[in-house]
């Protein structure tokens, strides 16, 4: 089953914050964040691993809670580059990874 | 510089056709992935390999059959093309695990007319 992502889309004008959630029905051992801006293909931006090891881009903040199966991307003094489509990938620690719906950003000027 | 390259990035085929989508990457990566990208339903997996010759079924594998012979290289088969298979095709590798990030194609647009 997919990960449920809120919300479905956001607006938003540069400088404003936002925050991505995601939430899976299965025990995570960790959760993927990657950005599609359109007519490219998926970039990643940060792995968040069960027990609090982060790997990503410095600019990017994110939470995992691994009692409630959730995670947030927080996106802070939005940029135009940052719109595109985000996606979180959990993960269960096996090969699969069970992307999510999407979430659509726009950064308007 | 990473990479994952696919054969295509835009293909239209015939109903009933045979169609084959390639997908090469030169990051030594053991995990394969092919997805399908519809709107609205996001990335779905469809088939992923581990390792050569060995694979396993994702969540849409019902028209689709794969191949991979060779580390590097890892094969989507439509054995019998279908209009409802029109649709993004995005491939990914990565190393075992899921502490490793995914790295993405730059998508094949399949049409079936």
């Amino acid at each position: 089953q997919q990960p449920v992502q809120s919300p479905q889309a956001v607006i938003l004008r540069e400088g404003e914050d936002a925050v991505i959630n995601c939430s899976s029905s299965k025990a995570l051992y960790s959760v993927h964040w990657y950005r599609q801006k359109h007519g490219e293909a998926p970039v990643f931006l940060m792995i968040l691993l069960k027990g609090g090891e982060q790997k990503g881009h410095e600019k990017i903040s994110a939470s995992f809670n691994e009692k409630k199966q959730q995670s947030s991307l927080y996106l802070t003094a939005s940029q135009l580059s940052y719109s595109g489509t985000y996606f979180c990938g959990p993960t269960s620690g096996t090969y699969k990874y069970i992307f999510g719906t999407g979430t659509r950003l726009k950064v308007l000027a | 510089d990473v990479k994952v390259t696919q054969s295509s990035r835009y293909l239209v085929k015939r109903t009933g056709e045979k169609v084959f989508l390639e997908c090469v990457q030169d990051m030594d990566h053991e995990n394969m992935f092919w997805y399908r990208q519809d709107p609205g339903l996001g990335l779905r997996l469809i088939y992923f390999s581990y390792d050569v010759k060995m694979k396993e079924k994702g969540d849409i594998p019902e028209g689709y059959s794969v191949s991979r012979e060779k580390k590097e290289r890892f094969s989507l088969i439509l054995e019998s093309a279908s209009t409802n298979q029109t649709s993004m095709y995005l491939c990914a590798s990565s190393f075992p695990g899921g502490a490793y990030e995914q790295y993405f194609g730059p998508g094949t647009r399949l049409t079936v007319t």
